[in-house]
């Protein structure tokens, strides 16, 4: 398994409280990738990384912010909770960019906003 | 733009008999495709991909994937299926220079006894 850590597993917190949620990696991949997984939406792409402190938007970023400061550690922030944001969230890596390349996945983090 | 359609929310078959699970994709250009397995309360793990070289594609545990350009279709199979492959399957098309990933609704595949 790659090695991709995700912190907290678990998490319970209410709306209108900020929230970050770390991937941290030992592959030292450049680039890594933050998805949330949603029953009936298969995994939509929040943020993503090419390299420390070079980041961009995926198709659902609004609400989330992202922070690289190192290779090893992606950040993904909820500055202010709502109850859409409860969903499951994984990290991803990869070591290249490119159609051809796969990326790796973390165990997830289960985020609930009450 | 690209998009891929998993054809079957559930499948259910006995074990020991045939799985198939299907995928139809659109892509404006030469596609990457691959097959994710997600089992309950785990990450995703890679099964297989199609990066434009055979079009038989064989994965881990069994599974292998056709991929057929007139029919825009990456459908995954196995010849006997085994109570552990019970899980959840994904489509998914890389979209992009960057290669981002698009995903399928994703496929329940359940095993009976």
């Amino acid at each position: 398994d790659a090695g991709i850590t995700q912190s907290p597993r678990h998490k319970v917190t209410e709306t209108g409280t900020p929230v970050t949620l770390r991937c941290h990696q030992t592959e030292n991949h450049r680039y890594m990738y933050w998805y949330r997984q949603d029953p009936g939406h298969g995994l939509r792409l929040i943020h993503y990384s090419y390299g420390v402190k070079d980041t961009d938007k995926g198709e659902v970023s609004d609400g989330y912010s992202v922070s690289r400061s190192k290779t090893e550690d992606f950040l993904l922030t909820l500055e202010s909770a709502t109850s859409s944001q409860t969903s499951v969230y994984f990290c991803a890596i990869s070591e290249v960019e490119g159609r051809r390349i796969e990326q790796y996945f973390g165990p997830g983090t289960r985020l609930t906003v009450t | 733009a690209q998009s891929v359609t998993q054809l079957d929310s559930h499948v259910s078959v006995s074990e020991g008999t045939p799985v198939l699970l299907r995928c139809n994709y659109s892509s404006s250009y030469s596609p990457s495709l691959f097959w994710y397995v997600q089992h309950p309360n785990k990450g995703l793990q890679l099964l297989l991909k199609y990066t434009s070289a055979a079009t038989l594609v064989k994965g881990i545990n069994g599974f292998e994937a056709e991929f057929k350009k007139s029919e825009t279709s990456f459908h995954l199979t196995k010849p006997s299926a085994h109570m552990s492959d019970a899980a959840e399957y994904f489509c998914v098309v890389s979209h992009g220079v960057q290669g981002n990933l698009i995903f399928g609704k994703g496929t329940k595949l359940s095993v009976k006894p």
